[in-house]
């Protein structure tokens, strides 16, 4: 059974990078897939981005000029970083693995989120 | 990119039937999932491709589309079922309805 788990600083100062990993285990991140969503206080979910284990990636359009998604296969784990941070940057992210094909994309599971709270 | 709407909330009886509606323009094409999720926790799939239940997903839990609408059912709802749930779609990127709060009163 695949587990995700976010880790991370839970306070951010704004204009900096917010960086979170997420470490996969129960399963291999090779040949799949893997996500970052965030969900601000209260609010509804927002899909940030998707990797591929080789690398290739597909990101939101609107943050897309502010994200990258990395992954490292060695560790079995997967980075997010977000750079100019404001407080409306400020949510609970998730990772989650994800099922890409020809016309479907879906994710599970996540794992339980992290708190990035955007505030100097 | 798209959009997907639900209704804000909605309200059911236990025991009765819940449906939740989400309508986008890609939906005909693209297939849908839905979310729940519960205070505190984090989302869990409950349908996929429009129609499919991952397994542990109780039977109660159905999907089905028509058209540019997709439908979660809930039949006998039960208490443990007041949750937030979210649509999901995908064209060229992925996208979220808005969420629907279910109550069970």
């Amino acid at each position: 059974q695949v587990q995700l788990q976010e880790s991370g600083p839970g306070l951010v100062n704004p204009s900096d990078t917010l960086s979170l990993t997420c470490t996969v285990s129960g399963g291999f991140i090779s040949d799949k897939y893997w996500s970052w969503i965030r969900q601000p206080p209260g609010k509804g979910l927002e899909w940030i981005g998707y990797i591929y284990f080789s690398g290739s990636t597909n990101y939101n359009p609107s943050l897309k000029s502010r994200v990258t998604i990395s992954v490292d296969t060695s560790k079995n784990q997967f980075s997010l970083k977000l750079s100019s941070v404001t407080a409306a940057d400020t949510a609970v992210y998730y990772c989650a693995r994800c099922i890409v094909g020809a016309t479907w994309v879906w994710f599970d599971p996540w794992g339980q989120g992290t708190l990035v709270t955007v505030s100097s | 990119s798209y959009e997907l709407t639900q209704p804000p909330s909605v309200s059911v009886s236990p025991g009765q039937t819940a449906r939740i509606t989400c309508s986008g323009d890609a939906l005909p094409k693209q297939f849908a999932y839905w979310y729940q999720q519960k205070p505190g926790q984090a989302p869990v799939l409950v349908i996929y491709k429009d129609t499919e239940r991952p397994s542990g997903i109780p039977e109660r839990f159905s999907g089905s589309s028509s058209g540019t609408t997709v439908t979660l059912t809930i039949s006998g709802v039960q208490a443990e079922d007041e949750a937030d749930y979210y649509c999901q779609s995908a064209d060229k990127h992925v996208v979220f309805g808005g969420g629907t709060k279910l109550s069970v009163l």
